[in-house]
């Protein structure tokens, strides 16, 4: 199984520019997560899909971020306009269901300039 | 809500003992444990169901004491390779099913 992938695996952009990340579960995993860490403020959920439907999107930090799950293997992190302060590595996982283990995606390391 | 880990940073030589500790401050449903190597995504440890039970992996065992709203991690006779960060996840009473919370991490390094 090649684990849960992501893209691009680093990403530098201008600030005001839309950023997409992208994600593709391990197949069979019907729960996936986005997680945004900062040595500022750790490791933080954004997102949980369930079924490919949002269930909690309490952490989105505000409305230029956005996700969608069109199907159960792929996912988008969207950020529009970015800032500096998403600076971050963004990472995928998957888990069978929502409670169990989760598989991490190698992350995306973002800079915005 | 994020769950307090102590202590932030330890360092060991090989061959010794370490306990990391995990609290919350709401009722735990669940705890999880993960190791993060530099430059690496979280990778699974373990985790924890119910009051009281142990687990293991490798050398490293875990508790979780519902009552009290805590668990511990326990390092055994560490090696080299387990020098990482170390996060603990919690999934709370009342919260939705996914929403597994980190605490900030605790820092090991084991020196040889």
């Amino acid at each position: 199984d090649a684990g849960v992938i992501q893209s691009p695996r680093h990403e530098v952009t201008e600030m005001g520019q839309e950023v997409t990340l992208r994600c593709k579960p391990i197949s069979g995993h019907n729960s996936l997560f986005w997680y945004r860490q900062t040595m500022m403020r750790g490791l933080e959920l954004l997102i949980y899909f369930n079924n490919n439907v949002p269930i909690d999107d309490s952490g989105m930090p505000e409305d230029r971020f956005s996700a969608k799950m069109p199907n159960a293997s792929f996912s988008t992190l969207k950020i529009q306009p970015s800032e500096p302060r998403d600076s971050a590595v963004y990472f995928c996982a998957s888990s069978e269901t929502g409670m169990g283990r989760q598989y991490f995606g190698p992350g995306t390391r973002l800079t915005v300039t | 809500q994020q769950p307090v880990q102590s202590p932030q940073a330890v360092i060991l030589r090989e061959g010794e003992d370490a306990v990391i500790n995990c609290s919350s401050s709401k009722a735990l449903y669940s705890v999880h444990w993960y190791r993060q190597k530099h430059g690496e995504a979280p990778v699974f440890l373990m985790i924890l169901l119910k009051g009281g039970e142990q687990k293991g992996h490798e050398k490293i065992s875990a508790s979780f004491n519902e009552k009290k709203q805590q668990s511990s991690l326990y390092l055994t006779a560490s090696q080299l390779s387990y020098s990482g960060t170390y996060f603990c996840g919690s999934l709370v009473y009342g919260g939705s099913q996914g929403n597994l919370i980190f605490g900030k991490g605790t820092k090991l390094s084991v020196k040889p």
